[in-house]
């Protein structure tokens, strides 16, 4: 079974950029995860997606958003680029059915805003 | 809100030695999932172990095993006879039952293995 993929994996945009990432989860998952990735603040997350629904959303700025597509694949959308934006974002995929289940993360995508 | 604690940034262990990285949590909720999860350096971060709070019995994968305390709200990670590629940031995780199931992470530990 392919893992979860992430592209771009890396990007480098300017202050005020708006920028798009993509996950591909594991096939027959229907839950994906978005997570901020910085030194000092570890994993944060962002929000979450099971069936092309919003099941749960973190404390982040409306700047952050996301979607599912119906072949459970997502994209994450950050408007309005600020320097504090720079992390590495991580996905991670699961059925989305069951509490203890794992979470298959994907190898994430590092952006650098200047 | 739930909360969860790392304290030690960094830690150090001679291979072939034990360690043990700490964390604790705080929460008002009875039932709850709590895992570690393992970083190595540029790959992927992958489940080392889970611990369900309703179960008194620490859960035990090969040479990685975890003390839960539920009543202190700690559940830490021995790893024994540390090898090289334990090498890695462990972040410790938290996720709740009720609501949404959403997951709280740890700001992470990462441990170097001394050869």
């Amino acid at each position: 079974k392919a893992g979860v993929t992430q592209t771009p994996r890396y990007l480098i945009k300017t202050r005020g950029q708006q920028v798009t990432l993509s996950c591909s989860p594991i096939s027959g998952h229907r839950s994906v995860s978005w997570y901020q990735q910085t030194p000092g603040q570890g994993l944060q997350f962002l929000f979450e997606y099971f069936s092309e629904t919003q099941r749960n959303k973190g404390n982040f700025p409306g700047r952050f958003s996301g979607r599912q597509f119906s072949n459970s694949r997502s994209e994450m959308n950050v408007s309005t680029l600020e320097l504090g934006d720079s992390a590495l974002y991580l996905c991670a995929s699961s059925s989305g059915i069951l509490p203890q289940e794992t979470q298959y993360f994907g190898p994430g995508t590092r952006l650098l805003v200047l | 809100a739930q909360t969860v604690t790392q304290s030690q940034p960094e830690m150090s262990v001679q291979e072939a030695e034990t360690v043990t990285l700490s964390c604790t949590y705080d929460t008002s909720e009875s039932d709850y999932y709590l895992f570690w999860y393992k970083q190595p350096p540029s790959r992927q971060m992958i489940l080392v172990i889970r611990q369900e709070a309703y179960k008194q019995q620490n859960a035990t994968e090969n040479r990685f095993s975890v003390n839960f305390q539920k009543a202190a709200k700690s559940f830490s990670l021995k790893i024994s006879d540390s090898q090289l590629g334990d090498a890695a940031m462990y972040f410790c995780a938290y996720r709740s039952l009720t609501g949404t199931y959403k997951y709280i992470f740890g700001t992470g530990t990462r441990l170097k293995v001394l050869a």
